[in-house]
């Protein structure tokens, strides 16, 4: 079954602290990865898609097949980096994403 | 452009009663989306439409229905609350499916059922 687990609800980090927010999938082919997030009062949106390689706002996330994980990675955090973040999984077959149940991150100085 | 638009952004129901949520959304996208987010569960499917005229169940499509009206369009529909239909719902739209397809999603609508 496909499945996305973000193992931490909340993780709490000093500004300038490096962040890791944890995400593990399971899916019998090749899924596609994303992470979605979601500041306050604002609407939910991506961040960041593993086939794009790329890098924004600071973050990374490299997936991690033997170890099916997807980890979401910033090594100075920001105030505004404080927000929900959800890790999300598309199968090839091109099915609705399933997400995970997401991990709040809160960031203070 | 609007995006993806949602009505109403609040509303309060009594056990037993129905409404429908309305989505709509104006960047031309084949695929629209029903999600349902509650504390520690994160979002969960309710039901998607990959393309005009058709519609699919997600994870949670127990007391739902749906209805793609148009290219535009796509209503949920509750024809009798429960109490554990309470949450925020989230409409969303993509170009079509697949890696390279991102969704967008709409402000939410916040459903309490008493």
């Amino acid at each position: 079954a496909q499945r996305v687990t973000q193992p931490e609800k909340l993780l709490s980090v000093f500004k300038g602290a490096p962040v890791e927010l944890k995400c593990n999938y399971s899916y019998s082919g090749s899924p596609e990865l994303f992470w979605y997030v979601q500041y306050s009062r604002q609407r939910l949106q991506l961040l960041l898609r593993h086939i794009s390689r790329e890098s924004i706002k600071g973050f990374t996330a490299d997936l991690n097949k033997g170890e099916t994980s997807f980890h979401l990675k910033k090594p100075f955090a920001q105030e505004e980096d404080s927000a929900m973040y959800y890790c999300a999984l598309s199968g090839q077959a091109g099915t609705a994403l399933i997400f995970g149940k997401g991990t709040t991150l809160s960031v203070s100085s | 452009n609007a995006g993806v638009t949602q009505t109403p952004k609040f509303q309060v129901l009594k056990t037993g009663q129905s409404m429908t949520l309305q989505c709509a959304q104006d960047m031309n996208h084949n695929s629209m989306y029903w999600y349902r987010q509650d504390p520690g569960m994160g979002l969960r499917l309710i039901y998607y439409s990959a393309s005009e005229g058709t519609t699919d169940k997600g994870e949670v499509p127990n007391g739902y229905n749906v209805s793609r009206l148009n290219k535009r369009e796509f209503s949920l529909r509750l024809e009798s609350a429960a109490p554990s239909q309470t949450s925020v719902y989230f409409c969303a739209s993509s170009l079509g499916q697949g890696p390279y397809n991102e969704q967008f999603f709409g402000p939410g609508t916040r459903l309490t059922v008493l």
